[in-house]
C-alpha cells in the first residue's frame, strides 16, 4: 500500500484560505468514503479534524472542511489563524481492510 | 471521552522485540477499533494495523506482515503491539489510536519512543 500523495508545503496569510490535496487510487481514496484529515503540531499526537470525507468531530471549527472528487480528497482551511500552522495528514481506508496515510503537508501561516 | 495511556520509552538491540501497551479509560474500549501508527524522526505517519477488541479481529499493513502482532485484553481495557526482528529503521514514536469513527481514530495516546540501537 503506497502512501497517499500530498504537496510538501502550503501557505497563506492570516484570514486567507489554503487547500491541501490528497491523491490516491481507486483502491483507497476513490473507493471509499472513509477519508480523514489530521493536524499535528510538533511533538504532539495527531488531532482528527475531518472524518468520512467531510464530517467534523465535535469541537473542530467549521473553518475546516473536506471534500472528495474521484481519487483526490481535499482539505480547506478558511480564515487562516496562527494556530493552524502545523503538519496535516490525510488518511484513507483501503482494500484488504488496510489503512494508509498521506505524505504530509506543512502549512505555514505567513 | 476516551483517554489512552501508553507505556514508556524503550531502547532495544537490533534483532530483538518490543511490546508497547495502551490502556484506555473513560469510554467503551471493546467496541472501538484500536489502531497502531508509527512516526520515524522527522517523517510522516505510517499505519501498522488495527484490532477490534470485541471480536479479536486484526488487520495488518503489508509492510509489517509477519513481524507485528496486535492483541487486546478486554478485562483491562488494554491493547498491545509487539514488533519483532527490530532494525534501526524501526526507531520511531509508536502511537495507539482509537475512536467511534470507521478508520478515523479520534483518540490518541501520547506516543512511545522506541529506539533501536546497538
Amino acid at each position: 500500500q503506497s502512501a497517499l500523495t500530498q504537496p510538501p508545503s502550503a501557505s497563506g496569510s492570516p484570514g486567507q484560505s489554503v487547500t491541501i490535496s490528497c491523491t490516491g487510487t481507486s483502491s483507497d481514496v476513490g473507493g471509499y468514503n472513509y477519508v480523514s484529515w489530521y493536524q499535528q503540531h510538533p511533538g504532539k499526537a495527531p488531532k482528527l479534524m475531518i472524518y468520512e470525507v467531510n464530517k467534523r468531530p465535535s469541537g473542530v471549527p467549521d473553518r475546516f472542511s473536506g471534500s472528495k472528487s474521484g481519487n483526490t480528497a481535499s482539505l480547506t482551511v478558511s480564515g487562516l489563524q496562527a494556530e493552524d500552522e502545523a503538519d496535516y495528514y490525510c488518511s484513507s481506508y483501503a482494500d484488504s481492510n488496510a489503512g494508509v496515510f498521506g505524505t504530509g503537508t506543512k502549512v505555514t501561516v505567513l | 471521552q476516551v483517554q489512552l495511556e501508553q507505556s514508556g520509552a524503550e531502547v532495544k538491540k537490533p534483532g530483538s522485540s518490543v511490546k508497547v501497551s495502551c490502556k484506555a479509560s473513560g469510554g467503551t474500549f471493546s467496541t472501538y477499533t484500536v489502531n497502531w501508527v508509527r512516526q520515524a524522526p522527522g517523517q510522516g505517519l505510517e499505519w501498522m494495523g488495527r484490532i477490534i477488541p470485541i471480536f479479536g479481529i486484526t488487520h495488518y499493513a503489508q509492510n509489517f506482515q509477519g513481524r507485528v502482532t496486535i492483541t487486546a485484553d478486554k478485562s483491562t481495557s488494554s491493547a498491545y503491539m509487539e514488533l519483532r526482528s527490530l532494525r534501526s529503521e524501526d526507531t520511531a514514536v509508536y502511537f495507539c489510536a482509537s475512536g467511534p469513527y470507521t478508520s478515523s481514530p479520534e483518540y490518541w495516546g501520547q506516543g512511545t519512543l522506541v529506539t533501536v540501537s546497538s
